[in-house]
């Protein structure tokens, strides 16, 4: 079974509103998740590292104010993609390693489809 | 020089042969390699991870790793239509950066019954 939820699965969204996605570690705790994107065709791409309980760690050419990260507890990260605009429109995935060495495999949410009107 | 190469295919193999998906990496402090499956429209699932030198074998997948040459890649046996999706070569950043992986651009594997 999934080992990490996220939701929703796809959302449509007119521009200039904000859209949260929520990312849950199932049956085990996640104090660091992984936001990537992934444009069609293309590979997927590491827009921030998420730590609990304190800021998160943004990638180069992310920016942090449009793209909100909260990892308020051990099991549940949030992105918030703040006036989106339909160049947001991607799919956006989480992910968390299962273990707590530093060299655990991540596991992936089903992922969210983002579409910008 | 992209940090994580491979070829992007799309490869195209017969039911019953090997397919050889090949992964190079730039960063000499790379210490984990991992294989991700990744159908269409979906989010990528773990097949295979390797840390040493050599060959790993788990079913009919085998991930070889070579660091000399910074080279890592994924043979599957006996290869299947529903094997067909893309494949991802996913490496932990230099000196862990707290897990945080990079991934290549995926090579695309067909298997035609």
């Amino acid at each position: 079974g999934a080992v990490v939820s996220q939701h929703p699965s796809w959302v449509i969204c007119k521009s200039g509103t904000s859209v949260k996605i929520e990312c849950r570690s199932l049956d085990f705790q996640a104090t660091t998740m992984f936001w990537y994107r992934q444009f069609p065709k293309q590979s997927l791409m590491l827009m921030a590292t998420s730590n609990e309980g304190s800021k998160a760690t943004y990638e180069q050419g992310v920016e942090k104010d449009k793209f909100l990260i909260n990892h308020a507890s051990l099991t549940l990260s949030t992105l918030t993609v703040t006036s989106a605009h339909p160049e947001d429109s991607s799919f956006y995935i989480c992910s968390a390693p299962l273990g707590r060495q530093i060299n655990s495999p991540l596991h992936f949410g089903n992922g969210t489809r983002l579409t910008v009107t | 020089q992209k940090e994580v190469e491979q070829n992007s295919g799309p490869l195209s193999v017969p039911e019953g042969a090997i397919a050889s998906l090949n992964c190079t990496y730039s960063d000499r402090g790379s210490q984990s390699f991992f294989w991700y499956r990744q159908y269409s429209g979906k989010s990528p699932e773990l097949i295979m991870f390797i840390y040493s030198n050599g060959d790993k074998e788990d079913g009919r997948f085998t991930a070889q790793l070579n660091k000399a040459s910074q080279y890592v890649s994924l043979l599957i046996r006996d290869s299947q239509p529903s094997d067909s999706a893309t494949y991802l070569c996913a490496v932990t950043a230099i000196y862990n950066q707290g897990g945080k992986l990079i991934f290549g651009q995926g090579t695309e594997l067909s298997v035609k019954p």
